[in-house]
């Protein structure tokens, strides 16, 4: 199997500006997380998926910040407009029932 | 919710020293998982151990769900170690892992 796979890898964009990032969980797993990562904050969940339902996105910083997963190979992870502050590493992950969870590359997106 | 601490929150090691870190949590789980996230950034499963013993090569770690702690062993450490090493628990269903600070880890020549 792949893994988990994201992309952009790197994403440099303007403040305003939309940026969408991409994931792909491993095939057969049901659930999907997004994840932001930053040195002040650690790591924090943004929100989770089960059967492509969105379950809990209290992790969300603002309306800002949008997630979908229309079916179970695919979700994105949307911020309009983006500002600084969003700068960080965002991480997608999956897991198959209360097995364990295999992380992507993660996205390091930087708003200037 | 449930608590995740690790500890050293730091520690340095020379080249071939061997380490054990820490991770207590406060309720029961149905998942445990280690990570090493490499100085690239990489967030690397190392091992998915709700409970008993498990071993890769140099790394073994161990959970003792009664007494919610999991301790992992690094051995002959080398400068490819370096890096955090986190802690991740769940405690029902398929929620999502909750996460301690993580140990960092720095292995010198």
């Amino acid at each position: 199997d792949a893994g988990v796979i994201q992309s952009p890898r790197h994403e440099v964009t303007e403040m305003g500006q939309e940026v969408t990032l991409r994931c792909k969980p491993i095939s057969g797993h049901n659930s999907l997380f997004w994840y932001r990562q930053t040195m002040m904050r650690g790591l924090e969940l943004l929100i989770y998926f089960n059967n492509n339902v969105p379950i809990d996105d209290s992790g969300m910083p603002e309306d800002r910040f949008s997630a979908k997963m229309p079916n179970a190979s695919f979700s994105t992870l949307k911020i309009q407009p983006s500002e600084p502050r969003d700068s960080a590493v965002y991480f997608c992950a999956s897991s198959y029932g209360t097995g364990g969870e295999y992380f992507g590359p993660g996205t390091r997106l930087t708003v200037t | 919710g449930i608590q995740v601490e690790q500890s050293p929150p730091d520690l340095i090691l020379q080249e071939g020293a061997n380490s054990t870190l820490r991770c207590n949590f406060s309720d029961s789980v149905n998942n445990l998982q280690w990570f090493h996230q490499n100085p690239w950034g990489q967030l690397i499963n190392l091992f998915y151990i709700p409970s008993g013993t498990k071993q890769n090569g140099r790394l073994s770690a161990t959970t003792v769900a009664t007494e919610r702690y999991s301790l992992l062993y690094i051995s002959s450490s080398q400068t490819t170690d370096s890096g955090v090493y986190f802690c991740a628990v769940r405690n029902s269903g398929n929620t999502p892992l909750v996460f301690g600070k993580g140990t960092r880890l720095s292995v010198i020549a």
